[in-house]
């Protein structure tokens, strides 16, 4: 699985869109970039999926640039509630390989 | 239902005890997971379950045991553990698809071994 790389932590008032960007230079063309995020002491949740175009759900939106070496999820409006860690995972075959994330905190 | 279950929430064991984790599902997912996160990590996988056979083990000590007695189910048996796998455990269900899976994780059972 192509390794990803994430800034540490990120600030972001409420009400404001987050970006958080991820890069995944090695990803193969088959491979799957999802999004996982942990808010603190429970389980890992799933965010959203995407190959080659941009997806959007309930939750945020994914980018995937062209050259599909990086991606940005985004959040547009963001809550108190979305303080987590956020995890961009590119998947080739059945298993998640976490690496060490973006920890966002969202302030007042 | 898109929830996945898991007991005990905590778990205080000796060195020389024997337990069990257990964790459910009932969303007809035929993949099951074990991972394992230490504090302030990300989540590392333990094992995969794939229609009920054990498909992945990563390299685990024998002191940990999985099982699968069904679809719904799974198990972790501990034994002999040592103070370092202190961790919470963390089980996760999806379908069984090669590149498309979405996982659904349990809350966890944060196990102390002193």
């Amino acid at each position: 699985d192509a390794k990803t790389t994430q800034p540490p932590s990120m600030d972001c008032a409420e009400g404001r869109a987050a970006n958080l960007p991820c890069n995944h230079s090695t990803i193969s063309g088959n491979e799957y970039v999802y999004w996982y995020r942990q808010i603190h002491s429970q389980g890992p949740q799933y965010i959203i999926h995407g190959l080659k175009n941009n997806e959007t759900n309930e939750m945020a939106s994914l980018i995937i640039t062209e050259d599909r070496k990086s991606s940005t999820l985004i959040l547009p409006h963001a809550t108190l509630r979305d303080t987590a860690v956020y995890y961009c995972i590119v998947r080739g075959f059945q298993k998640l390989v976490f690496g060490t994330g973006t920890r966002l905190l969202v302030s007042p | 239902d898109t929830e996945v279950t898991q007991t005990p929430k905590h778990l205080v064991m000796g060195m020389t005890n024997k337990k069990s984790l257990k964790c459910e599902q009932h969303m007809g997912h035929r993949a099951m997971y074990w991972y394992k996160q230490k504090a302030k990590k990300p989540p590392e996988l333990m094992f995969v379950y794939s229609y009920e056979k054990l498909s992945i083990n990563e390299s685990v000590p024998s002191r940990f045991s999985p099982e699968c007695p069904n679809s719904s189910l799974l198990n972790l048996h501990l034994h002999a553990l040592q103070p370092e796998d202190s961790a919470l455990y963390l089980c996760a269900s999806s379908q069984p698809r090669d590149r498309v899976n979405e996982q659904y994780f349990g809350p966890g059972t944060r196990l102390t071994v002193t």
